[in-house]
């Protein structure tokens, strides 16, 4: 299975202010997902990121908020723009695994916006 | 869009008894399902999955079956230890949708010694 990092593991933010999120893996992967966890919820997808196309947002995310970049096959970021406390979560990037459509997560980024 | 149903949503087991999650899904076209393991302070791991044409997976402990009728499909765990407890998702795949997870609401295990 792909090795994920993040960075940063954590952080607490002011209102107003926005954070950029990173994800690496070990190995060139296809997709990458965002994923967002608030407190003692399921996970929620933001949007998936190609390498090479704009990311596809679900509903009830947009690009203005989170924007996302994917300049390679091993990278990715997400920003959380002009946050409020609401965005406090737990934000996840996953890879897909090929073929067999399995879903590898990285160890998350913890947010904590006052 | 496929909608993921998990129950209990709460668990206690004693050590060494059996703990069973159950997961409903309501795209019949979903035919990959897999089962993650979230501890304190980590990213879901992958425990065990199951595609929609095997009725039964196991793997020393854990085991999930599927009833593709039904559209149920269900963690198994015996021999429960204080190491499983954590935080367990289920999830469904949607073929249509790019290979979109969507996760159950997670069943939260607690074993007691």
């Amino acid at each position: 299975s792909a090795v994920i990092s993040q960075k940063p593991s954590r952080d607490i933010c002011q209102r107003g202010t926005s954070l950029t999120i990173q994800c690496q893996v070990d190995s060139q992967v296809t997709m990458m997902f965002w994923y967002r966890q608030q407190p003692g919820q399921s996970l929620t997808l933001i949007a998936t990121a190609n390498q090479g196309s704009e990311a596809t947002y679900e509903s009830g995310f947009v690009i203005d908020k989170f924007p996302i970049s994917r300049p390679n096959l091993t990278f990715s970021t997400l920003t959380v723009s002009n946050m409020s406390p609401e965005d406090s979560s737990i934000y996840l990037c996953s890879v897909d695994g090929g073929w067999q459509e399995t879903q590898y997560f990285g160890p998350g980024t913890r947010l904590l916006v006052l | 869009g496929e909608n993921v149903e998990q129950h209990p949503s709460t668990l206690s087991v004693q050590e060494g008894d059996s703990a069973v999650i159950k997961c409903t899904y309501s795209d019949s076209a979903s035919n990959y399902f897999p089962w993650y393991k979230q501890e304190l302070g980590k990213g879901p791991q992958l425990i065990i999955d199951i595609r929609s044409n095997v009725g039964e997976k196991k793997d020393q402990r854990i085991a999930v079956t599927l009833n593709k009728t039904a559209k149920h499909f269900s963690l198994h765990i015996t021999e429960t230890q204080p190491e499983d407890s954590a935080v367990y998702f289920c999830a469904a795949i949607e073929p249509a949708a790019g290979n979109k997870l969507t996760f159950g609401g997670g069943t939260r295990v607690l074993v007691k010694p």
